[in-house]
């Protein structure tokens, strides 16, 4: 069962704050987020291991809560090149099956 | 080197043809994947080889098949396709249970 996003789409302007959640039912081994600009493959931003771990990438950062088996991503004083759409991964562990959630569309406007 | 290599780039084929996509890595991952991404969707795991065995099989159409030669290739061969199976084709890589890296896709359009 694929992990799910919300929300589907955010608008910001420059420098602006912004949280996307991630979640699922199933008990969770780790969160990845990935983005991918239109018309490019999706890059690996972050990976989340360890309930209430946080990691970082430039201004972008990422909490997990393994109680709610949830994962949010905080794009903190977002830039121009934050546009795109952000993916939230789980695995299931047998058979290395990574999904991923419905994606969250950010467009930043000068 | 994190790159993992998809060819064809762009792939046209008849609904009576046979073509094959192809991958490759030398990241020395032991998981590969075949996602199916359609615009504005998120990407649809379809196949995950697992130390070159097939793991995972999303009850997938037989018209796609899936082929492991060694640790660093993966193919997917087309045949017979439907024009609702043009998409973006996505190959990816990773260890067991860890970051996967995607190559950059095969845009399949199916005449």
């Amino acid at each position: 069962q694929q992990p799910v996003q919300s929300p589907q789409a955010v608008i910001l302007r420059e420098g602006e704050d912004a949280v996307i959640n991630c979640s699922s039912s199933k008990a969770l081994y780790s969160v990845h987020w990935y983005r991918q600009k239109h018309g490019e493959a999706p890059v690996f931003l972050m990976i989340l291991l360890k309930g209430g771990e946080q990691k970082g990438h430039e201004k972008i950062s990422a909490s997990f809560n393994e109680k709610k088996q949830q994962s949010s991503l905080y794009l903190t004083a977002s830039q121009l090149s934050y546009s795109g759409t952000y993916f939230c991964g789980t695995y299931k562990a047998a058979g290395n099956k990574l999904t991923f959630g419905g994606g969250t569309r950010v467009l930043v406007k000068p | 080197d994190t790159e993992v290599t998809q060819t064809p780039k762009h792939l046209v084929m008849g609904m009576t043809n046979k073509k094959s996509l192809k991958c490759e890595q030398h990241m020395g991952h032991r998981a590969m994947y075949w996602y199916k991404q359609k615009a504005k969707k998120p990407p649809e795991l379809m196949f995950v080889y697992s130390y070159e065995k097939l793991s995972i099989n999303e009850s997938v159409p037989s018209r796609f098949s899936p082929e492991c030669p060694n640790s660093s290739l993966l193919n997917l061969h087309l045949h017979a396709l439907q024009p609702e199976d043009s998409a973006l084709y996505l190959c990816a890589s990773s260890q067991p249970l860890e970051v996967a890296f995607f190559g950059q896709g095969t845009r399949l359009t199916v005449v």
